[in-house]
């Protein structure tokens, strides 16, 4: 079965400094993982997905996630944080087992962002 | 605009009263999805459609039903709401395997 598991529940940063929010994954396959935002009363936004491409993966407002199977990681990264970053982050692999390709969430790291 | 469009946003229940909570999707896709979103437990299937006519259990299907109504449609039924279902609910299509569109949700409060 496939899951993800987020490290950190709650992720405090100064503004301008970085951002690592951190995500581990299990499958058996190879995966499909996404990075998902939600600002408070909001719904989801994409931020990234990685689909066997390129290994490092560039997405909207500046984040990035390195896919590293050696780890069986997806960190979310960026290089300097704004207070419109502060938001849930939810990391998401694709079940593909069933073919199905449902969705698997992690709990959500929360980013509080300090002036 | 294209998209996922949910109703209603907000919600307040009596306990053991009934509704059911709507999806239309305009994106022509084959596959739906209910989620509920709960502090600290991330996004959880309710239940999902892979094509118009089939329905099945994900996660937590426990107190819901659901109908695929066609190929646009699929509502989430509530048969005697209780207040542990007391939740931010998501709908979404798929348009790939790489990708979810999401409705804005329905805030479901249980009384």
């Amino acid at each position: 079965a496939q899951s993800v598991t987020q490290l950190d529940s709650h992720v405090s940063v100064s503004e301008g400094t970085p951002v690592l929010l951190r995500c581990n994954y299990s499958s058996s396959y190879s995966p499909s993982l996404f990075w998902y935002v939600q600002h408070p009363n909001k719904g989801l936004q994409l931020l990234l997905k990685y689909t066997s491409a390129a290994t490092l993966v560039k997405g909207i407002n500046g984040f990035e996630a390195e896919f590293k199977k050696s780890e069986t990681s997806f960190h979310l990264t960026k290089p300097s944080a704004h207070m419109s970053d502060a938001a849930e982050y939810f990391c998401v692999v694709s079940d593909l087992t069933s073919g199905t390709y449902k969705y698997i969430f992690g709990t959500g790291t929360r980013l509080k962002v300090l002036a | 605009n294209a998209g996922v469009t949910q109703t209603p946003k907000f919600q307040v229940l009596k306990t053991g009263q009934s509704m059911t909570l709507q999806c239309a999707q305009d994106m022509n896709h084959n596959s739906m999805y209910w989620y509920r979103q709960d502090p600290g437990m991330g996004l959880r299937l309710i239940y999902y459609s892979a094509s118009e006519g089939t329905t099945d259990k994900g996660e937590v299907p426990n107190g819901y039903n659901v109908s695929r109504l066609n190929k646009r449609e699929f509502s989430l039924r509530l048969e005697s709401a209780a207040p542990s279902q007391t939740s931010v609910y998501f709908c979404a299509s798929r348009e790939s395997a790489y990708g979810y569109t999401f409705g804005s949700g329905t805030r479901l409060t249980v009384v």
